[in-house]
């Protein structure tokens, strides 16, 4: 699977928008980019993934660009309990299960 | 419904000894996964069940770990003579599919086995 690139941390005001990059510039044609989050002593919980285009769901914005080497989550009210751990996560669509994590970056919501 | 569960939430142990830590999945789910996660790191792939069969073990790290899922739902993870660098939380995970463009895996609050 292709390798991420996330910034280790990250600041947010309450109620603002929290947009999350992540590169993935080796990402192959058969590669979703899948986004999880971690808050503290509890288990990963799945956000939202996609292949090339847009994705919005009831948590948030997956926003990838057309050369499909970077992506945006976006957290469009952000609260207090989006306070967490999140993972950018490039996944092969057959074949490979298993959900490689690197770092992610650790997301802080400012009251 | 219900999600993965784990036990124990909490597990101290002396080097050497044995443990068992226990995962049951979402009902119906067909794929379990086990993964470890270490301080200030991301979770570590572990081991995977399609069904009874273990499709994938080679994140195991050696062969003092060991899983089972015999009849396809609970699975146990066995880690014998246990050392101080299995200190680590052991999360479980399972999803319906194993395809990417719609499986979702679902994880547990995790086990943090702690071994003194």
């Amino acid at each position: 699977d292709a390798k991420t690139t996330q910034p280790p941390s990250m600041d947010c005001a309450e109620g603002r928008a929290a947009n999350l990059p992540c590169n993935h510039s080796t990402i192959s044609g058969n590669e979703y980019v899948y986004w999880y989050r971690q808050i503290h002593s509890q288990g990963p919980q799945y956000i939202i993934h996609g292949l090339k285009n847009n994705e919005t769901n009831e948590m948030a914005s997956l926003i990838i660009t057309e050369d499909r080497k970077s992506s945006t989550l976006i957290l469009p009210h952000a609260t207090l309990r989006d306070t967490a751990v999140y993972y950018c996560i490039v996944r092969v669509a057959w074949g490979n299960e298993k959900l490689t994590f690197g770092t992610g970056t650790r997301l802080t919501i400012i009251p | 419904g219900a999600g993965v569960s784990q036990t124990p939430s909490n597990k101290v142990t002396e080097k050497g000894k044995y443990v068992e830590l226990r995962c049951d999945p979402i009902s119906g789910h067909t794929a379990l996964y086990w993964y470890r996660q270490s301080l200030g790191q991301g979770p570590e792939f572990l081991i995977y069940f399609q069904g009874t069969g273990a499709a994938d073990d080679s994140g195991l790290p050696n062969d003092r770990f060991f899983a089972v899922r015999p009849e396809g739902s609970v699975s146990t993870l066995k880690i014998q003579r246990t050392e101080r660098g299995d200190s680590a939380v052991y999360l479980c995970a399972s999803s319906l599919t194993t395809s990417a463009d719609t499986d979702t895996q679902y994880f547990g609050p995790g086990t943090r086995l702690t071994v003194l």
